[in-house]
């Protein structure tokens, strides 16, 4: 079956402009991650949502960020007011189950550049 | 808090030569952990969970509670290990949430 698919794979945007950044978990995937990769910063987690529960945004790193899912299944994260240090790859991932022992499924990510 | 150290930004070994990357965590639970692996050009995936006790790659990593380690080791490095690896802790079991805390990455350079 297909896996997580994230668009777009790369954008390009000018400092100040809002983005929108999408992730198609897997079908059946009850929880959904987005996080964050920078070069020399590895991977940071940003905001994570489970079935119907109250996501947990407490990586987010400032009020500039926030996220979406809708119908417990596609996920918006959108940044406002893009600045340069926002650039970066940012992963969605997907798991069958919220528990740790289930294993995540990366999608590729979109890589952002602020100019 | 849960926190994850990778204490080795770049790790870099000759072919056939063993290799370990370090894992320590901290955790007042009873721990289930990952290994993820990112080779270039490709996606993030899970490279062994310990709970299963498994191989993959001819890679191993043993739970050291004492040590609060979970260190990745290989005898025998290969030039297509060369990747980015992430240990990722998660919370405990009794929590109910299951967002993985990742370490910060080695990036393992195996020269030929």
């Amino acid at each position: 079956g297909a896996g997580v698919s994230q668009s777009p794979s790369n954008k390009v945007t000018e400092k100040g402009k809002d983005v929108e950044l999408r992730c198609d978990p897997i079908s059946g995937h009850t929880a959904l991650y987005w996080y964050r990769q920078s070069l020399g910063q590895g991977l940071e987690f940003l905001i994570y949502f489970q079935g119907n529960s109250a996501p947990d945004k407490s990586g987010l790193p400032s009020d500039r960020f926030s996220a979406e899912r809708t119908g417990g299944s596609v996920s918006t994260l959108t940044i406002q007011r893009t600045q340069q240090e926002d650039s970066a790859v940012y992963l969605c991932a997907s798991s069958r189950n919220p528990s740790g022992s289930y294993e995540q499924y990366f999608g590729p990510g979109t890589r952002l550049t602020v100019t | 808090a849960q926190r994850v150290t990778q204490p080795e930004k770049l790790l870099s070994v000759f072919k056939g030569a063993p290799v370990e990357l370090k894992c320590n965590y901290s955790y007042s639970g009873s721990p289930e952990l990952f290994w993820y692996v990112q080779y270039s050009r490709q996606r993030l995936q899970l490279l062994l969970r310990h709970i299963s006790r498994e191989s993959i790659k001819g890679f191993t990593a043993d739970l050291n509670k004492g040590e609060t380690s979970f260190h990745l080791k290989k005898p025998f490095a290969q030039e297509e290990d060369s990747a980015m690896y992430y240990c990722a802790p998660p919370l405990d079991r009794g929590s109910t949430l299951g967002r993985l805390y990742f370490g910060r990455g080695t990036q393992l350079t195996v020269w030929p």
